[in-house]
């Protein structure tokens, strides 16, 4: 069974660009959320969806912003890049809005 | 969500027990208890959680104390790649977001 898969692997950008990163959920899980993890930091919570709609929201500005399709993968998006976005962004899914989640191997942003 | 203590780092020799303490005393009657973890340069991996009963499965041991005050959790013959970072995180089912609050958590080393 293919796990939770995440695209690109890893990527640079400068700042000032915008950023969109993707994620296939585990095929009949129908929530996905979204984490930041600063390098020595632990994942923080950014975004979650389920059933195409947002369920819960982390303290981040309105740079971020993410959405849910209909076969339930999802895209989160960063505008107006920081040095300071720099991170490991992870993707995870459930089944439902709670409970275990499944993380993907995540996107690794470098922004100069 | 109740928040949790965990020690920085831990060592453990490679065959032996590895016991990782957290300690969530506010946690609420309706709270879990989550246990992940994350080896290096990968998202984080579900390990178990438990209400107040004891639980096991493939992977490891949840010890909660009586008042749920505490935790601990038990991989019961450690190898070399258990070294992880393992966070220990309280969270309610009921309405939840999905948002996990991840700590420092503890980062086991697991020698030979």
């Amino acid at each position: 069974d293919a796990g939770v898969t995440q695209s690109p692997t890893h990527l640079i950008k400068t700042r000032g660009q915008h950023v969109t990163l993707r994620c296939s959920p585990i095929s009949g899980h129908k929530s996905v959320s979204w984490y930041q993890q600063v390098l020595g930091q632990g994942p923080q919570f950014i975004f979650q969806y389920y059933e195409k709609e947002e369920r819960g929201r982390g303290n981040f500005p309105d740079r971020f912003s993410a959405r849910q399709f209909p076969n339930y993968s999802s895209e989160l998006n960063v505008n107006a890049l920081l040095l300071g976005d720099s991170a490991l962004y992870l993707c995870a899914s459930s089944l439902r809005p709670s409970g275990e989640l499944f993380f993907g191997e995540g996107s690794r942003l470098t922004v100069l | 969500d109740a928040k949790t203590t965990q020690p920085t780092s831990m060592d453990c020799a490679e065959g032996r027990a590895a016991n990782l303490p957290c300690n969530h005393s506010t946690i609420s009657g309706n709270e879990y208890v989550y246990w992940y973890r994350q080896i290096h340069s990968q998202g984080p991996q579900y390990i178990i959680h438990g209400l107040k009963n004891n639980e096991t499965n493939e992977m490891a041991s949840l010890i909660i104390t009586e008042d749920r005050k505490s935790s601990t959790l038990i991989l019961p013959h450690a190898t070399l790649r258990d070294t992880a970072v393992y966070y220990c995180i309280v969270i309610s089912l009921s309405g939840n977001t999905g948002k996990l609050i991840f700590g420092q958590g503890t980062t086991l080393q697991v020698k030979p």
